[in-house]
């Protein structure tokens, strides 16, 4: 099966960097992804890493490494908008294209 | 384009009651999927679809029915609600990725917001 492990809150402010860290339990994936959701709308799709290694959006960074069974998400120069939950979400190979989630993160940016 | 439209957006059941929550797209996505997304619990799969007339069984799957017999209609059946199924539901497509580097990133309804009483 698969489990994936987040923290349940981060707090940070204004202009800051946060780092939210996904650890995983699966028996093979093709790829990590990361979703947005604002207060309870549809997740967006942020960020997917195939391979091991650092992919940047912007000021959105996710890392992935297979060997350590563990990825990151990294928010920099924090903004009130993106107070938000986070979810990281692996494609098993076995159930095709069905992405499984973790439980969410969700983070408060202050002023 | 509407993208993934869902209906309704809330509804209240009482046990035992049968619905119908719609999911309907666009985007001629070969894949569709059901989520429920309960406080802490993150958004949990019901079932999928890989294509017209195909469809699987996710993490969640009892007590809800699927069927797809058109590419851009993917409905989910509650034969007999219970509170237990009180939840937020999403539907999400994308396409069908054909290798393991290739990303599909999957397009999410705005929800329906299920009560069972």
């Amino acid at each position: 099966g698969q489990s994936l492990e987040q923290p349940s809150e981060v707090t940070a402010v204004e202009g800051a960097i946060v780092q939210i860290n996904c650890t995983y339990q699966t028996s093979g994936f093709y790829g990590l992804s990361w979703y947005q959701q604002h207060d309870g709308g549809a997740p967006t799709f942020l960020s997917y890493n195939a391979l091991d290694g650092l992919e940047e959006t912007g000021r959105f960074s996710s890392f992935l490494s297979r060997s350590d069974s563990y990825g990151y998400l990294l928010l920099q120069e924090l903004q009130m908008k993106d107070s938000a939950s986070y979810f990281c979400a692996v494609r098993p190979r076995q159930a095709g294209t069905a992405l499984i989630f973790g439980k969410g993160t969700t983070l408060s940016v202050s002023s | 384009n509407a993208g993934v439209t869902q209906t309704p957006k809330f509804q209240v059941l009482k046990t035992g009651q049968s619905m119908t929550l719609q999911c309907a797209q666009d985007m001629n996505h070969e894949y569709m999927s059901w989520y429920r997304q309960d406080p802490g619990m993150g958004l949990r799969l019901i079932h999928y679809s890989v294509g017209a007339g195909i469809t699987d069984q996710g993490e969640v799957p009892n007590g809800y029915n699927v069927s797809r017999s058109t590419t851009e209609d993917f409905p989910l059946r509650l034969l007999s609600a219970a509170p237990s199924q009180t939840s937020v539901y999403f539907c999400a497509s994308s396409y069908r990725a054909r290798a393991s580097s290739y990303n599909s990133p999957l397009h999410f309804g705005n929800g329906t917001r299920l009560t069972v009483t």
